[in-house]
C-alpha cells in the first residue's frame, strides 16, 4: 500500500504570514499528485493536478511545485487569510484508478 | 448544478443492522469511488469502480458490498453494521483513471452512527 505523508499535521499562523506545507510519496510508480482543500463542514475540492517533474501550479495566493524525483511536493499560502483555514490534503495516483490521501496538514490563520 | 449527490446524510443504526448508502453523479464520469474518514486517519478508499460494471477494493473493505448500479449510481451496503463503521462517508467521482486520472468531485458526506 502506498504511503502519502503530510507534514506538518497542524499549523496555526497570523493573518498576513506566508506558510507552506509538504507532501511525501514514494517516487517510484507516480502518476499524479493532487491538493485538495476541505473546510470544516464541507467537502474537499480540488486546487491542482500536477503530473510533470519540475510543475508548478497557481491560483491566486495558493501556489504549489512538484518534485517527482525526490518525491514530495510542496503547497505555498501568501499573505495567509482566515478564509484560508481548511485541511489541506494531498492525493497520489499511481497506475490504477485509487486516488491514496495522506491525512492532511490543518491550517488555521489568527485574524 | 447537482455534481455528486449522497443519501441520507445522516444515519443511526444499531449493531447487526444493514443499510445501503446511496450516491449518484450527473457529471458523466466513469470512476465513482467510497471513502471513509475518521479522526486523524484522513480520508481512506473502501472501494471504486473505474467503470460500469466493475468494482475493486480499496484500503478498508472488509465489512462493505458495493454495487455500481449504471454508470451514474454507486452504492455502499453495510450488511451487519458495526461500532467501527461509525464514520463519515464520501463518495466521488472522477474522469479517468491512472495517467489520466482528473480531479476528484466529492459528495457533501453521509455521517453514519453505529451504536
Amino acid at each position: 500500500i502506498l504511503n502519502v505523508e503530510q507534514s506538518p499535521q497542524s499549523l496555526h499562523v497570523q493573518e498576513g504570514d506566508s506558510t507552506n506545507f509538504t507532501c511525501s510519496f514514494p517516487s517510484s510508480n507516480f502518476y499524479a499528485l493532487h491538493w485538495y482543500r476541505w473546510e470544516t463542514a464541507k467537502s474537499p475540492e480540488a486546487l491542482f493536478v500536477m503530473t510533470l517533474n519540475g510543475d508548478e501550479k497557481k491560483k491566486g495566493r495558493i501556489s504549489a511545485t512538484l518534485n517527482t524525483k525526490e518525491g514530495y511536493s510542496y503547497l505555498y499560502i501568501k499573505g495567509s487569510q482566515p478564509e484560508d483555514s481548511a485541511t489541506y490534503l494531498c492525493a497520489l495516483t499511481s497506475g490504477t484508478y485509487k486516488y491514496i490521501f495522506g491525512t492532511g496538514t490543518r491550517l488555521k490563520v489568527l485574524a | 448544478n447537482a455534481g455528486v449527490t449522497q443519501t441520507p446524510k445522516f444515519q443511526v443504526l444499531k449493531t447487526g443492522q444493514s443499510m445501503t448508502l446511496q450516491c449518484a453523479q450527473d457529471m458523466n464520469h466513469n470512476s465513482m469511488y467510497w471513502y471513509r474518514q475518521d479522526p486523524g486517519m484522513g480520508l481512506r478508499l473502501i472501494y471504486y469502480s473505474a467503470s460500469e460494471g466493475t468494482t475493486d477494493k480499496g484500503e478498508v473493505p472488509n465489512g462493505y458490498n458495493v454495487s455500481r448500479l449504471n454508470k451514474r449510481e454507486f452504492s455502499l451496503r453495510l450488511e451487519s453494521a458495526a461500532p467501527s463503521q461509525t464514520s463519515v462517508y464520501f463518495c466521488a467521482s472522477s474522469q479517468g483513471g491512472g495517467r489520466t486520472a482528473g480531479e476528484l468531485f466529492f459528495g457533501e458526506g453521509s455521517r453514519l452512527t453505529v451504536l
